[in-house]
């Protein structure tokens, strides 16, 4: 059973530049979430997608978008890249059934804007 | 807002020492408590989790146990080993809610 998978695993962009990150969820799951993780910090939610609506959003500018496709599968879009979103960004999948839920992650990708 | 405190790190130990890494959380509803791993590299590997209070969760040796009455969900390990070299990141999910909310993460060395 193939886990979260995402792609690329590294990226290096320019400031001003726009970048398409990729997710596959674990089989099964029909929830996809983003993060990004800053070096040294924790992860800080970006937006979560159901249903291939978005879901709920986190504290991030409009430059960041998403779009979650009828297999699940998943695209986090960022125009106009600045050099603070150099990150670490992170997929999760998980199954909603009810109050809890547990989410797994991808290995995540690695954007270095210059 | 809701949050998660853990101590700072890094934390240094000798294979086969006991760990505790401590975390609280600030939460206004029931949250779900979770621990996760990152090896050097690599994304988020979960832990144990635990969902209501008194509720103990455990993996791998490690164990947490979710305190109500102090808002905390400490990480403990009887016994070390260099592969548990890691930064471990406590966690919290509302009961209902869409997103999870991480501490900063403790760095975790291990020594031979």
């Amino acid at each position: 059973d193939a886990g979260v998978t995402q792609s690329p695993t590294h990226l290096i962009k320019t400031r001003g530049q726009q970048v398409t990150l990729r997710c596959s969820p674990k089989s099964g799951h029909d929830t996809v979430s983003w993060y990004q993780q800053a070096l040294g910090q924790g992860p800080q939610f970006i937006f979560q997608y159901y249903e291939e609506e978005e879901r709920q959003r986190g504290n991030f500018p409009d430059r960041f978008s998403g779009h979650q496709f009828p297999n699940y599968s998943s695209e986090l879009n960022v125009n106009a890249l600045l050099l603070g979103d150099s990150a670490l960004y992170l997929c999760a999948s998980s199954l909603f059934q009810g109050a809890v839920e547990t989410q797994y992650f991808g290995p995540g990708t690695r954007l270095l804007v210059l | 807002g809701d949050s998660v405190t853990q101590m700072e790190g890094p934390v240094t130990l000798s294979e086969e020492a006991f760990l505790t890494i401590n975390c609280t959380y600030t939460a206004t509803g029931y949250p779900s408590l979770f621990w996760y791993v990152q090896y050097p590299g690599e994304g988020l590997q979960l832990l144990l989790k635990a969902t209501k209070a008194d509720d103990k969760g455990s993996n791998k040796g490690f164990e947490a146990t979710y305190r109500k009455e102090t808002t905390s969900f400490h990480l403990e390990k009887g016994s070390v080993q260099v592969s548990d070299s890691a930064v471990y990141f406590c966690a919290l999910r509302d009961t209902g809610g869409f997103k999870t909310i991480f501490g900063a993460g403790t760095r975790l060395f291990v020594k031979a």
